[in-house]
């Protein structure tokens, strides 16, 4: 099945610098890529997400770029604030066979903002 | 309001015991999931039903067993509990089941098997 690899595990960074998290895939089958931010206490939540055929997207503060050939993605928050502090998860889903529709995920990363 | 909507939210239990954690989505969804985070924060489909039919079933172990009454419910159960069961599971939702599709997930059931 689809592996999923991210780094860093943990990220601190002062308020208004910028965090990049970086992801890999194994399948490239895969050709949906969405991150998800969990706070604490709580379920993960959509913030963007990219397709195969699409090599950057933004949103606002938040950007996603994929490498197909690579096979990795990578999300950019700029301007970073005290609230981006959570833990951010990359997902692959593959389209094929038994794992479509499966999400498999990274291992998350701690994005600390300090004031 | 919720979208997903899951209880218990906390559930603290002996091992050997059985539970249910319940679902309910109310975005009109026609595929719903489980998901374990484990104490590493990992996330991991454990099954997930598009309009009631089982569609994914990773390797968990036979004690537990999803049941879908119908499309807007998954609950998950769970027989002879053991502390390695311990953990967040989640309920989502999607449209569909194809990549692509948006994955909602509920708050979570934290479950303390002690």
């Amino acid at each position: 099945g689809e592996n999923v690899e991210q780094h860093p595990s943990t990220l601190s960074v002062q308020e208004g610098d910028s965090a990049v998290i970086k992801c890999t895939y194994s399948d490239s089958a895969s050709n949906y890529f969405p991150w998800y931010k969990q706070e604490l206490g709580k379920g993960p939540q959509l913030i963007i997400d990219i397709r195969s055929n699409v090599g950057e997207k933004k949103d606002q503060r938040i950007a996603v770029t994929l490498n197909k050939t690579a096979k990795h993605f990578s999300l950019h928050i700029t301007e970073t604030q005290p609230e981006d502090s959570a833990v951010y998860f990359c997902a692959a889903s593959p389209n094929r066979g038994s794992t479509l529709g499966r999400l498999y995920f990274g291992r998350g990363t701690q994005l600390t903002v300090w004031p | 309001d919720t979208a997903v909507s899951q209880t218990p939210k906390y559930l603290v239990t002996q091992m050997g015991n059985d539970k249910s954690i319940k679902c309910e989505q109310n975005l009109g969804h026609d595929t719903m999931y489980w998901y374990k985070q484990d104490s590493k924060k990992f996330l991991k489909i454990m099954f997930s039903y598009n309009n009631k039919e089982l569609i994914i079933n990773e390797t968990v172990p036979n004690r537990f067993s999803p049941k879908s009454p119908d499309k807007a419910h998954l609950n998950l159960h769970i027989n002879s509990l053991e502390l390695g069961d311990s953990a967040v599971y989640f309920c989502a939702s999607s449209q569909d089941r194809g990549p692509g599709n948006t994955i909602y997930f509920g708050e979570g059931s934290w479950l303390t098997v002690v």
